[in-house]
């Protein structure tokens, strides 16, 4: 079982669509939780931290349930510019602080 | 500008070559991480660095993949007796607290 895992897609949908995001994690001591973006043929890069109590940072929220060990990322009212992969990364301080990264979820949004 | 950089951007080699690949990290970021990633997929965990302790080289493919991290800076990755299948775009990224910052990747292609 991969330590972090992630729906691969393709999400196809349209503009102004809500969708979301999930991801597993396997390992109890993670402790710090984020959601990377990555354009195609570009470096990933930091989208939002991912906070116990939940954050939101305009279209996006991300939830983080320790319990299920379970993370989400929500984009609402979808644009064009948010196609991409978003990727789902953990850090666990029993594994010398490194970050672990899960396969990416991959979003296209349509006109 | 002060994000992290690598070098050659591009590199392309005959089966057999060895290739070094450079990075250099965010002035005083203690984490450093190499990962490659091949057309579509996710990335792959290679090596990380982590201040003066040991590397965590888990993720090597295998022996004719080294890297090294001179003065706690700039770091090298070693691909000796390169393979067809070791083509792919090679990611350096470094990170201060949780946050990591990639830099735009090496893509080497092995003929």
């Amino acid at each position: 079982r991969k330590e972090v895992e992630q729906d691969p897609g393709p999400f196809n949908v349209p503009e102004g669509a809500t969708v979301a995001f999930n991801c597993t994690y396997s390992n109890s001591a993670s402790q710090s939780f984020f959601w990377y973006r990555q354009d195609c043929r570009k470096e990933p890069k930091l989208l939002m931290s991912v906070y116990s109590s939940g954050n939101e940072d305009g279209r996006f929220t991300a939830q983080l349930n320790r319990a299920s060990q379970y993370i989400s990322l929500l984009i609402r009212d979808s644009k064009l510019s948010d196609s991409a992969t978003y990727l789902c990364v953990v850090n666990s301080y029993n594994q010398g602080g490194k970050l672990i990264f899960g396969q990416g979820t991959e979003l296209s949004v349509k006109p | 500008g002060a994000g992290v950089s690598q070098s050659p951007s591009n590199k392309v080699t005959e089966k057999g070559k060895d290739v070094e690949l450079r990075c250099d990290p965010i002035s005083g970021h203690t984490a450093l991480y190499w990962y490659r990633q091949s057309l579509g997929q996710g990335l792959e965990f290679l090596i990380y660095f982590q201040g003066n302790s040991a590397p965590d080289k888990s993720g090597l493919p295998s022996d004719r993949f080294s890297a090294e991290r001179t003065g706690g800076s700039v770091s090298t990755l070693t691909i000796q007796r390169t393979q067809q299948e070791d083509s792919a775009v090679y990611l350096c990224a470094s990170s201060s607290l949780y946050e990591q910052f990639f830099g735009p990747g090496t893509r080497l292609t092995v003929l």
